[in-house]
């Protein structure tokens, strides 16, 4: 079974904090997601990577930035926190090359006070 | 641009009826879609996936259709049961890479 792992369920920091969330599959996949999901508004997607050192912006990507030094971790970084970065943060993973079916961690819980 | 719709936002029934949740999508150059099931306050969780190439997937209690032409999936549960209550999100890939459009999902309650 894929995992994939998130590195805090629930996480509390304060504004102008740098942040960083990280995200880890075990299943060798080229392709890893960060959304964001707040009620009313869904799933949204901040960044994806297709590879190593690799990234592209989504829909979202104002105030974040993301990192991918190693194939099985991505992480996603709040430079200065702000609480309208409070939210709910999903990662996933697929295998890529055709096969985009993709798989979740469980999600960090981030308020910022 | 995509547009991904489920409808309705809410479902409740009997625990033991079979039901039917519903997705459309606007542009139908898919070439697969994907159902997930998320708890409350929890990630999502893979269901099925159903090539454009397939009309039905099953899973279990649950089978998936899918009609390219009319830009629609349903996805039926059979003896529905307590621990089916959740919220339902279909989404499908765009052609030019593999990221997702996501509906804003159905949230299914099973009442015992």
């Amino acid at each position: 079974d894929v995992k994939v792992t998130q590195s805090s369920r629930y996480l509390v920091k304060r504004t102008g904090e740098k942040v960083f969330l990280e995200c880890v599959q075990d299943m060798d996949h080229e392709n890893m997601f960060w959304y964001r999901q707040d009620p009313g508004l869904g799933l949204r997607l901040i960044y994806f990577s297709y590879d190593v050192k690799m990234k592209e912006k989504g829909d979202i990507p104002e105030g974040y930035s993301v990192s991918r030094e190693k194939k099985e971790r991505f992480s996603l970084i709040l430079e200065s926190a702000s609480t309208n970065q409070t939210s709910m943060y999903l990662c996933a993973s697929s295998r890529g090359r055709g096969n985009n079916e993709q798989f979740f961690g469980p999600g960090t819980r981030l308020t910022v006070l | 641009k995509q547009e991904v719709t489920q409808i309705p936002a809410a479902l409740s029934v009997p625990e033991g009826e079979n039901l039917v949740l519903n997705c459309s999508f606007t542009d139908s150059a898919i070439y697969n879609l994907q159902w997930f099931r998320q708890d409350p306050g929890k990630g999502l969780t893979s269901l099925l996936l159903i090539q454009s190439s397939q009309r039905e997937q099953t899973s279990g209690r649950l089978n998936a259709s899918l009609d390219k032409s009319s830009g629609r999936s349903t996805l039926y549960i059979a003896a529905s049961q307590p621990g089916d209550s959740a919220t339902y999100l279909c989404a499908v890939p765009s052609l030019l890479n593999e990221k997702l459009t996501f509906g804003t999902g159905t949230r299914l309650t099973i009442i015992p």
